[in-house]
């Protein structure tokens, strides 16, 4: 089964830095998924990427999906305390309507 | 778009006791996919459901079961609660992909059903 693994767990950033969250899959990537959650709340859709080398921004946020297609990491610049919560990875490894794996999640906050 | 909508938001139930939650996915899909996520880890898929029929299960007893009905409405069942069964449980909506059944497929979360079993 697929597996995959966020790092950091968590992370504390001074308001107005950059940061970098990583998802590294033991499986080959069909599409990897990141999503936003506050706690205890429902997950936000960010973005979705499927080919190799592919790279998508919205606002202040950019994802990539590695050539190999194993790796994908998250950018933020200039982080506002509105970007604290839990940042999630989910992966697919096939195609259509496959169940998502969802990485264990990275913890961002960020101070004022 | 209402997007997906799950009810109820919270729940407290007993041990033993049988528990539904339900929801309604984002207008156009037809597909519905639930994830139990624990305190401090990734959601964990559960089962998905479309055209009616469970298609997909992930690693839990046959104490969860669900049921889809034809207007893509979802519903979780959950018999003989367990202490362990607290969680949040995710409903996800997602569609065949535009561009044909080769393409991964985005899946949108609704906000959840928090159950604490006491």
């Amino acid at each position: 089964s697929q597996e995959l693994e966020q790092s950091p767990q968590s992370l504390i950033v001074q308001e107005g830095k950059n940061l970098t969250i990583n998802c590294t899959s033991s499986k080959t990537l069909y599409g990897l998924y990141w999503y936003k959650q506050k706690y205890g709340e429902g997950l936000i859709f960010l973005m979705m990427l499927q080919k190799g080398g592919e790279e998508k921004s919205h606002e202040k946020i950019t994802a990539k999906l590695d050539e190999k297609k194993q790796q994908s990491s998250l950018h933020i610049t200039a982080s506002q305390p509105s970007h604290a919560g839990i940042y999630l990875c989910g992966a697919v490894s096939d195609t259509g309507r496959r169940a998502l794996t969802f990485g264990s999640g990275t913890r961002l906050q960020v101070q004022p | 778009d209402a997007g997906v909508t799950q009810s109820p938001t919270h729940l407290i139930k007993t041990r033993g006791q049988q528990v539904t939650l339900r929801c309604s996915p984002k207008s156009g899909h037809d597909t519905v996919s639930w994830y139990q996520q624990a305190l401090g880890q990734g959601p964990q898929f559960i089962f998905q459901y479309y055209e009616e029929e469970e298609r997909q299960r992930g690693n839990f007893p046959d104490r969860f079961s669900g049921h889809q009905f034809p207007n893509y409405s979802s519903e979780l069942n959950v018999n003989a609660l367990l202490l362990g069964d607290s969680a949040l449980y995710l409903c996800a909506s997602t569609a065949l992909p535009r561009g044909g059944p080769r393409r991964a497929t985005e899946a949108f979360f609704g906000q959840g059903t928090r159950l604490t079993v006491v």
